[in-house]
């Protein structure tokens, strides 16, 4: 069955360094696979969109790679800042169906 | 800004009750979409709809049925409340396949 995998433990990093966080999935091949934050007790929010012919897409401090050999996805966050703590979460589409499927997230802790 | 926006962001019912969880976008998105979020499974599909008066089945639609009679609107029934339903709901909307999600602030919804 089609499965998403993301560090369920959380990463804690030092502000000012670079975050990176990682999708793997199994048993799929997605057209495009997406980011999300999430902050306790709210919905997520979407951030960014990499599609299967693209190695790598970045906004402001956020870059994110997409392997479809490896089925990886690495996200990073540059010049983290505490105000980056949060839950990201990654989910997986493709085209001819609208579901997305979502990775449990990995929570991420930037100490000031 | 989209705007997706829950009727509740707490509700508390009782056990056999009919619960009628609410919403609204304002973007004049095609798509929309009801995920429940409970810890360690991630977000999980119940039901999603592409068109007025259209639906369909996610993972787990047992226990739930869904109401679009007009596009800004997505309404989501728990037919005879039960426990194994207290949970985070989320609504979300698209403008199309292969774009970001966008959610609601999600209801924390507790059956007793």
């Amino acid at each position: 069955s089609q499965k998403i995998e993301q560090n369920s433990e959380a990463l804690n990093i030092q502000e000012g360094k670079t975050a990176t966080l990682t999708c793997n999935y199994t048993n799929y091949s997605p057209a495009y696979l997406q980011w999300y934050r999430q902050d306790p007790g709210r919905g997520p929010v979407f951030l960014l969109l990499i599609r299967e012919n693209e190695k790598e897409k970045r906004k402001e401090r956020l870059k994110v790679t997409f392997d479809t050999t490896l089925k990886q996805s690495l996200f990073h966050i540059t010049a983290s800042q505490p105000a980056d703590s949060a839950t990201y979460l990654c989910a997986l589409g493709n085209s001819g169906t609208y579901k997305y499927i979502f990775g449990t997230g990995t929570r991420l802790k930037v100490l000031a | 800004d989209v705007k997706v926006t829950q009727s509740s962001r707490y509700l508390v019912k009782r056990t056999g009750e009919k619960v009628f969880l609410e919403c609204v976008q304002d973007m004049d998105h095609e798509n929309m979409f009801w995920y429940r979020q409970d810890p360690g499974l991630g977000l999980r599909l119940i039901y999603f709809s592409y068109d007025v008066k259209m639906k369909e089945k996610g993972d787990i639609p047992e226990g739930y049925s869904v109401s679009r009679e007009k596009k800004e609107r997505f309404s989501l029934i728990l037919e005879s409340a039960s426990t194994n339903q207290t949970s985070m709901y989320l609504c979300a909307s698209t403008p199309g396949q292969g774009r970001g999600a966008f959610f609601g602030q999600g209801t924390r919804l507790t059956v007793v």
